[in-house]
């Protein structure tokens, strides 16, 4: 079945760039997707990208795929302190019977001053 | 439009108990999804329903199970309960069952099993 790798945990300064990366391997993938979880909440979905697609961009969101290495990227621009909590990525494979999203482990982005 | 909400929020059981939690979907949604999250295991898709039909199962035992009513409301039932089913359920609904359509997530229900 397919796999959703994360890096734990990414570190950045306010105002800074947040790059929080991705890899999947199930290459049928055909919905990427990326929520936001704050302490205490539920799941927030900030954006998401067809498989046919390379870039999409939403207001300070950014999200790169590369369907050859499988890698799925989220950058925030401007980071405020806001931003701080974990990110998911999650993939939905093509066809009947898939088992709902599959999520990495999430990312936790911690904003320094 | 009001969200997915969830009750109760929160829950105590002890080890042997059943419970059930509560989902009520986005107004005119009708596949709702349930996941259980745990620090360990991360998020791990639990089952799916639409139309009152269960349309997909992840790899959980018996003891968990669920149904939907045909207002779209959800239930999940967990019975005999063990220490490891602490965690936080998590219910999505989605406008309709498939894959292209995104899933808006509820607060969840916070389980602690004594």
């Amino acid at each position: 079945g397919e796999d959703v790798e994360q890096s734990l945990f990414l570190s950045v300064r306010e105002g800074d760039s947040s790059v929080i990366n991705c890899t999947y391997t199930d290459s049928s993938s055909t919905y990427l997707y990326w929520y936001k979880q704050e302490p205490g909440a539920g799941l927030q979905l900030l954006t998401y990208i067809f498989s046919n697609m390379d870039m999409k961009q939403d207001q300070r969101l950014t999200v790169l795929l590369n369907k050859k290495d499988k890698h799925l990227s989220l950058r925030i621009a401007d980071t405020q302190t806001g931003d701080s909590a974990i990110y998911f990525c999650a993939a939905r494979v093509r066809g009947g019977g898939a088992d709902g999203l599959t999520f990495g482990k999430g990312t936790h982005l911690i904003i320094q001053p | 439009k009001a969200g997915v909400t969830q009750t109760p929020r929160y829950l105590i059981k002890t080890r042997g108990q059943q419970v059930t939690l509560s989902c009520s979907p986005i107004s005119g949604h009708r596949s709702v999804s349930w996941y259980q999250q745990t620090p360990g295991q991360g998020l791990q898709f639990l089952f799916e329903y639409f139309s009152e039909t269960q349309r997909n199962k992840g790899n959980f035992p018996g003891r968990f199970s669920g149904r939907q009513f045909s207002n779209s409301r959800s239930e999940m039932n967990v019975s005999t309960l063990e220490l490891g089913d602490s965690a936080l359920y998590l219910c999505a609904s989605s406008l309709v069952a498939s894959e292209s359509n995104e899933q808006f997530f509820g607060p969840g229900t916070r389980l602690t099993v004594l």
